[in-house]
This record gives structure tokens, sequence and C-alpha cells, in this order.
């Protein structure tokens, strides 16, 4: 079995500021574990992933994730934040490999303040 | 190159009647998969194939919700009779072996 909880639906940040988002996973197996962003009336788009390989792990748009086996968290971070990073975002994880059965967390809606 | 295709993009329809979602996935991905976001349940697949054939259908809801996919770049989701219960934004996504999926701009559907 494989789940994801994401602690916190909403986030709010001033402009400029760190941004952490928070993912803890459960997996029975070794997972493979996502982080998507989805904007308004869009579908989900992949920020960064991590496939036991670095543990620290680079995406798009200055995001990064750390994972750590023994909190089993894998949390979002990026340093300063902007007026476009207003978006929610979805932690997501799947086991044993593969990019088949992915389940997603309930998703932080992350709001940028000026 | 386009991404994954998802028509229409708004549907609104009166309960009972049929709906009928499309996809067109990426070219070459040969996987395809069918999600249901609420907010109260989030995001939940409801059904995959993999090469045109149906691998996992255990998402499916109800014998109401069918999908097809006749062809490596079609895919159908039916709701008949459909029922407000089953408004929400339904997404198509595609990957190739190996590879993160892809996800199209949704369809979000309002049954009154």
């Amino acid at each position: 079995a494989q789940s994801v909880t994401q602690l916190g639906s909403h986030v709010s940040v001033s402009e400029g500021a760190l941004v952490l988002l928070r993912c803890n996973y459960s997996s029975s197996v070794p997972p493979y574990l996502f982080w998507y962003v989805q904007y308004p009336n869009q579908g989900l788009q992949l920020l960064l992933k991590y496939t036991s390989a670095a543990t620290l792990v680079k995406g798009i748009n200055g995001f990064e994730a750390e994972f750590k086996k023994s909190e089993t968290s894998f949390h979002l971070t990026k340093p300063s934040a902007h007026m476009s990073d207003a978006a929610e975002y979805f932690c997501a994880v799947t086991s044993g490999g593969g990019y088949q059965k992915v389940t997603f967390g309930t998703g932080t809606k992350l709001q940028v303040i000026p | 190159d386009a991404g994954v295709i998802q028509s229409p993009r708004h549907e609104v329809t009166e309960m009972g009647q049929e709906v009928t979602l499309r996809c067109k996935p990426i070219s070459g991905h040969n996987s395809l998969f069918w999600y249901r976001q609420t907010m109260m349940r989030g995001l939940e697949l409801l059904i995959y194939f993999n090469n045109n054939v149906p691998i996992d259908d255990s998402g499916m809801p109800e014998d109401r919700f069918s999908a097809k996919m006749p062809n490596a770049s079609f895919s159908t989701l039916k709701i008949q009779p459909s029922e407000p219960r089953d408004s929400a934004v339904y997404f198509c996504a595609s990957n190739e072996q190996g590879q993160p999926q892809h996800f199209g701009d949704g369809t979000r559907l309002s049954i009154l």
C-alpha cells in the first residue's frame, strides 16, 4: 500500500520568502516520489521527481525537494517565492518503481502575498 | 509537441443524460489514464490502459461509467445516465514506459 499526506491545505507566504510545502509518504517498498503543480483551469504539471538516485532533487521554476527516508518525508522548498508560484501543489507516490499506479495527496494551495 | 488533448473543456448537462469525454494522448505514449478531481475526494484514478487494453478499472465508481480506447490515439470516458454527484473535473493523462505521466487540461463537468 502507498499513500501521501500533505500537511496544510493552504499555505501563505510573502513574496521573496521561503516556500516550504510538506509531504510525508507511506510505502511498503522503495518509492518514487513526485511533486506536481496545478494552475487554475489547467492540468497537473510535473515539477520534480525522486527515483532512488540523489536524495536532493532539483526541479523547474527553482523548486527542490529532499527525500528523507528516516522521516518518510519529501518536502518541497523554494528559497524565494514569486507571485507566479501561486498555484496548487500535489505530492504523489508510486511504489516499486514505475509510473502507473500513482497516488496523489490532497494538495496544498500556495498563496503569495505581495 | 502537442500535449494531451481533452474535449470538451466544459460540459453542462441535465441529470439522466449521457456524457462522453474525449482524450487524445501524446503521440508515442502507450499508457493512458483517466482521473477524477473533486474537492471532497481529491484526485482519483478511475482507469488506465496500456497498449489500448484496460489494465486496472478498480477506480471506476459504478457501472454507469465506462471507458474505451479503440486505438492508440483516442479514448473516451462515458457516463450513462449521469447524476449530479458526477460533477467534477475529469483529467486524462498519458505516458510512455518508464516516464512520468503528462496531464491534459481537463474537462469540467457539471450535472444539473
